[in-house]
């Protein structure tokens, strides 16, 4: 069955700096990679998502690319801001279900 | 507002004891979902329902029974609670499943529940 790896499992970057995190996944018949945002207390959200038919998405300071060849994805923050801290999770869908990264904890140094 | 909204969104309970949490949708998705997500923030998923139907139904205990009346509400019983049940657990919903899961999924703020 499909398998996800995300790295890091933490992540610390000055603010401003740019974040990067990358995943990777089996399955060479997932077709859509969702990125998740989760604060602290909260329940993940959608930031951003791509399909295999595209190889990079971008909605203002986040970016999402994709190589299908190579089977990884990354999420790009760039000028990161206090608010950015948070736990980020990437997924590939697979057999009608997300299956999910373990998920990389960013801290933002002020 | 629109959102999933579970109750309790904190539950303390003994060993060997029964409980519930409860969901419930107002965005008008047909598909709902409990996941686990444990102390290191790792995410499992439980269960899945499309229109009062079970879809997804991972490895875990029979103790586990999930019920969902409605295609807006999905709850969440747990039968002689063990230790090892302490975790945050999610209610999302979803569209239709479709046919690759490339679903948006919208999580309720979690029920954090601690078995002593």
């Amino acid at each position: 069955g499909e398998n996800v790896e995300q790295h890091p499992s933490t992540l610390s970057v000055q603010e401003g700096d740019s974040a990067v995190i990358k995943c990777t996944y089996s399955d060479s018949a997932s077709n859509y990679f969702p990125w998740y945002k989760q604060e602290l207390g909260k329940g993940p959200q959608l930031i951003i998502d791509i399909r295999s038919n595209v190889g990079e998405k971008k909605d203002q300071r986040i970016a999402v690319t994709l190589n299908k060849t190579a089977k990884h994805f990354s999420l790009h923050i760039t000028e990161t801001q206090p608010e950015d801290s948070a736990v980020y999770f990437c997924a590939a869908d697979s057999n009608y279900q997300l299956i999910w990264g373990a998920g990389t904890k960013l801290i933002i140094k002020p | 507002d629109t959102a999933v909204s579970q109750t309790p969104k904190y539950l303390v309970t003994q060993m060997g004891n029964d409980k519930s949490i409860k969901c419930e949708q107002n965005l008008g998705h047909d598909t709902m979902y409990w996941y686990k997500q444990d102390s290191k923030k790792f995410l499992k998923i439980m269960f899945s329902y499309n229109n009062k139907e079970l879809i997804i139904n991972e490895t875990v205990p029979n103790r586990f029974s999930p019920k969902s009346p409605d295609k807006a509400h999905l709850n969440l019983h747990i039968n002689s609670l063990e230790l090892g049940d302490s975790a945050v657990y999610f209610c999302a919903s979803s569209h239709s499943r479709g046919k690759s899961g490339a679903n948006v999924l919208t999580f309720g703020a979690g029920s954090r529940l601690t078995v002593l």
